[in-house]
């Protein structure tokens, strides 16, 4: 049981736009930045969003991030095929320890 | 461009100990302040953090495998390793070596190395 909580699963069409949850609590998410990482198939994560809502170079404007609170969302516009993976959101605790969402599997019909 | 490698061994025996390095290139392992972390992600499952080395040697574990885990950093060759004892089959999971860590987000990973444990 992760002790950040996302979606199992979220889908939507092409072109559509997609948000993906992650709730957590005043000692993690509330007082850290919270980071999201895209897993393709059979490939290693890659960093999608760090510091809330900063993009990595090479990472287009489709994906955004957002925190308010002890709660962030990562959305995705202009769904394409590409995009189905798993998404995780991670962030620390006050030890900084690192923690990670259980991911997210986004299907895009 | 940086790159990290994982290797090691890849089947190991229940109860004993797992050893993994990382080659780290395209850049050096002591510059920049980072930390340098090992994950791990067992199969189907989600990704769970083991444990960072910070830039001045000093490490930082999950505490629900701190007293089976040790990191280390070899400067000389560029590189840090994991050790993780007292295996069973729940450690059986591809581990990733990646750059982050003390806040840091994790920008960089290797491609993952899968580790079995069975007799």
């Amino acid at each position: 049981q992760s002790v950040l909580t996302q979606p199992p699963s979220v889908s939507a069409a092409p072109g559509q736009k997609v948000t993906i949850s992650c709730s957590g609590s005043s000692s993690n998410i509330g007082d850290n930045y919270v980071s999201w990482y895209q897993q393709l198939p059979g490939t290693a994560p890659k960093l999608l969003i760090y510091d809330n809502n900063k993009r990595p170079s090479g990472i287009p404007d489709r994906f955004s991030g957002s925190k308010s609170g002890t709660s962030a969302t990562l959305a995705i516009t202009g769904l394409q095929t590409g995009d189905e993976a798993d998404y995780y959101c991670g962030t620390w605790d006050s030890s900084l320890s690192a923690l990670f969402g259980g991911g997210t599997k986004l299907t895009v019909l | 461009q940086l790159q990290l490698q994982e290797s090691g061994s890849g089947l190991v025996k229940p109860s004993q100990t797992l050893s993994l390095t990382c080659a780290v290139s395209g850049g050096s392992i002591s510059s920049g302040g980072y930390s340098w972390s090992w994950i791990r992600q067992p199969p189907g499952k989600g990704l769970e953090w083991i444990g960072y080395i910070y830039h001045s040697g000093s490490t930082h574990y999950n505490p629900s495998l701190k007293s089976r885990v040790t990191i280390s950093v070899d400067r000389s060759k560029n590189q840090f390793s994991l050790k993780l004892s007292s295996l069973t089959a729940a450690d059986t999971a591809v581990y990733y070596c990646v750059r982050g860590g003390s806040s840091w987000p994790f920008d960089y990973w290797g491609q993952g190395t899968l580790v079995t444990v069975s007799s």
